[in-house]
């Protein structure tokens, strides 16, 4: 069976940084996508990606990059972190654009202080 | 604008209940509909999902109904278990225009002992 891994677990920063998550999945999936959940706001798609070196906006993509330059690893870049900003990154991954049936990775815990 | 909604926000029963949850949806062009549950501190996963093809889909205590001409969907868990408790999400993706799944903002759902 295949696993996707993101790094890091939990991540503490200070307004205004930039901040990079990252994902790997081993699973050869030619789609990966970047999910942000907030409490009471299920998930929102910031980013997506058909495959290697493609990359799509999702409706939050406003403050966030994102890198895609292997099959295998999906990369996020919050650009500049907002003061006291809490939310679970996730990063999931799909065989293609016609299976919409998504593994999830263990999710990022970001806090900004 | 939400293009999947949820209902209840949250939903306590008692074990041996039956657990309805709800979904709505704006697209008429959706034709996949997963439910992924999500237990504490873990990630969502694929539990069951339905396409317009049919107006049911049971897999064991978990049943999705379908009502397209409504666009809305329900999921019954029948002798529901303190087990079952979870954040219930509901997806709607098509095969034209938004093939990316799209999430409504969950259902949290706790079953008594």
């Amino acid at each position: 069976g295949g696993i996707i891994t993101q790094t890091p677990k939990f991540l503490i920063g200070q307004e205004g940084q930039k901040l990079t998550l990252k994902c790997q999945q081993n699973f050869n999936h030619d789609t990966m996508y970047w999910y942000r959940q907030d409490s009471g706001k299920g998930l929102r798609l910031i980013y997506y990606s058909i495959t290697e070196n493609d990359l799509q906006k999702g409706d939050l993509s406003e403050g966030y990059d994102a890198s895609r330059e292997k099959k295998s690893s999906f990369s996020l870049t919050v650009t500049s972190a907002q003061k006291n900003e809490m939310a679970v990154f996730l990063c999931a991954s799909s065989i293609s654009t016609a299976n919409s049936d998504y593994t999830f990775g263990s999710g990022t815990r970001l806090l900004v202080i | 604008q939400q293009q999947v909604r949820q209902s209840p926000q949250s939903l306590t029963v008692w074990e041996g209940e039956t657990a309805i949850l709800n979904c709505s949806y704006e697209d008429s062009t959706f034709d996949y509909f997963p439910w992924y549950w999500q237990f504490p501190r873990e990630s969502p996963a694929l539990l069951i999902a339905i396409r317009p093809v049919s107006n049911k889909k049971e897999d064991g205590r978990f049943t999705i109904f379908f009502n397209k001409r409504e666009k809305k969907l329900s999921l019954h868990i029948t002798d529901s278990q303190p087990g079952d408790s979870a954040t219930y999400f509901c997806a709607a993706s098509g095969s034209s225009g938004s093939w990316q799944l799209i999430f409504g903002s969950g259902t949290q759902l706790t079953v008594m002992p």
